[in-house]
């Protein structure tokens, strides 16, 4: 199985940082990678897919990066409704696999 | 609207069964492959199983294989996930979700249902 690893696992950051998650796989994945959010009792959102193709209708503050094993999402200027946890997910090969999360906190 | 609405989702003992239901609306349900995810209280996200449009193409998780089957009704536009010999471990929160159309692999897991929440109990 391709292990997904995403890193942090946690951080605290201020409304107007500039954000990165980054995300490595065990084995290249071309770019078979999505990003997606999550808040607390809601359903995961995707941001990102393709590795780098911004879903339609999410902020261009959010974008996405790499091909092979590893991948950055960027949050340009993070604003107080993405605080959040964020998941990456291959999907080049069986079994389909997401990172660990990473979440995003107030500081 | 693209919609996805689990159902079927509840309380059984170890060793039991369920089968979840996913009907989908607004979309071209039989252009796409669907899948299972499910999140376990306050955990991650794991990959359970899809299935190609046509229903002849299935994948699946070690952890669920053999005791899963997904299956789908492109004239009902539903989905399922027949579990069987659940275990504690499967209790969780399950998705069903739209993977990649036929005519693009890379734009895939795009659309999600609410979730419908299984709990096995010993």
């Amino acid at each position: 199985d391709i292990q997904m690893t995403q890193s942090p696992s946690a951080m605290s950051a201020s409304v107007g940082d500039r954000v990165t998650i980054t995300c490595r796989a065990s084995q290249g994945i071309r770019s078979y990678l999505a990003w997606f959010q999550q808040k607390p009792g809601k359903v995961p959102k995707r941001l990102i897919y393709a590795a780098s193709s911004l879903q339609s209708g999410v902020p261009s503050r959010f974008s996405g990066s790499g091909s092979g094993t590893e991948f950055t999402l960027t949050i340009s200027s993070l604003q107080p409704e993405d605080f959040a946890t964020y998941y990456c997910l291959q999907h080049n090969s069986y079994p389909r696999t997401f990172g660990q999360g990473t979440k995003v906190e107030i500081k | 609207e693209e919609q996805l609405v689990e159902s079927g989702g509840g309380l059984v003992q170890p060793g039991g069964s369920l089968r979840l239901s996913c009907v989908a609306s607004g979309l071209t349900f039989s252009n796409y492959w669907m899948s299972w995810v499910r999140q376990t209280p306050g955990k991650g996200l794991e990959w359970v199983a899809n299935i190609m449009q046509d229903g002849t193409e299935k994948y699946y998780v070690d952890s669920v294989n053999g005791r899963f089957t997904i299956s789908r009704d492109n004239a009902k536009n539903s989905l399922y996930l027949q579990m069987h010999s659940l275990r504690v471990e499967d209790t969780a929160v399950y998705y069903c979700v739209r993977e990649n159309p036929y005519y693009n692999k890379l734009d895939s897991m795009d659309v999600w249902g609410q979730g419908t929440t299984v709990t096995v109990f010993s």
